[in-house]
């Protein structure tokens, strides 16, 4: 039972250029999302999505783009990395009802633009 | 906007307990979580409260919260080397992947 699945673990961008974070969970949770984790700031929310072809904003989304075309896959894409940008990424996905705020999380990418 | 705040280090002896606090400010907050990341790892769910409880127990972990005061806190009996970890609190307001993390606390437990 694999649950979250994020790739790449570790990623050197130079900025300005592109990639996608890729992330897919088998456990058929409807609802998944991206965070960013910097030091002394926790987690936050950059995009999320409730089903497939359905995607919103989180608190920080500038930057960064999504897409939910399956229930397993939700990457995300940084179309021109920055520096600011340098970050882990956590991918985390949760059922529903009553399981729908109880989030299993992969175990991340580390991202560095130079 | 909701705020969930931690003190950002605790150190214990091995085989003590440790109690990590966690206060919130969202009133309509309808779970509230522990996790721990341990180093180069995501984030695994340690423990849940619902809003309506005032204390869970699983084994070595204990879970009070104060919603008057809006105080969560976590108690690791004979804390463990094991146990040396970032553990986050969170809160969920309802709806749907609405859930606001703490910076978290690293515990450093001393053999």
């Amino acid at each position: 039972n694999a649950g979250v699945t994020q790739t790449p673990k570790f990623q050197v961008l130079k900025t300005g250029q592109s990639m996608t974070l890729q992330c897919a969970q088998d456990m058929n949770h409807e609802y998944m999302s991206w965070y960013r984790q910097d030091p002394g700031m926790g987690l936050r929310l950059i995009h999320y999505s409730v089903g497939a072809g359905i995607t919103d904003q989180g608190e920080v989304p500038n930057g960064y783009n999504v897409s939910r075309s399956t229930t397993e896959d939700f990457p995300l894409r940084l179309l021109s990395a920055a520096p600011s940008q340098t970050s882990v990424y956590f991918c985390a996905s949760s059922g529903q009802g009553v399981a729908k705020n109880i989030q299993y999380f992969g175990a991340g990418t580390r991202l560095s633009v130079l | 906007g909701e705020d969930v705040e931690q003190s950002l280090f605790l150190s214990v002896r091995e085989g003590d307990s440790s109690v990590i606090n966690c206060t919130y400010t969202d009133s309509s907050s309808t779970y509230l979580y522990w996790y721990k990341q341990e180093p180069g790892a995501g984030l695994q769910l340690l423990t849940y409260i619902f809003s309506n409880m005032d204390m869970k127990q699983d084994q070595r972990l204990t879970v009070l919260l104060n919603k008057k005061d809006k105080h969560l806190s976590l108690r690791i009996a004979d804390t463990q080397t094991g146990d040396s970890a970032i553990y986050f609190c969170a809160e969920g307001s309802g709806g749907y992947q609405k859930v606001t993390f703490g910076t978290g606390t690293k515990l450093q437990v001393i053999p």
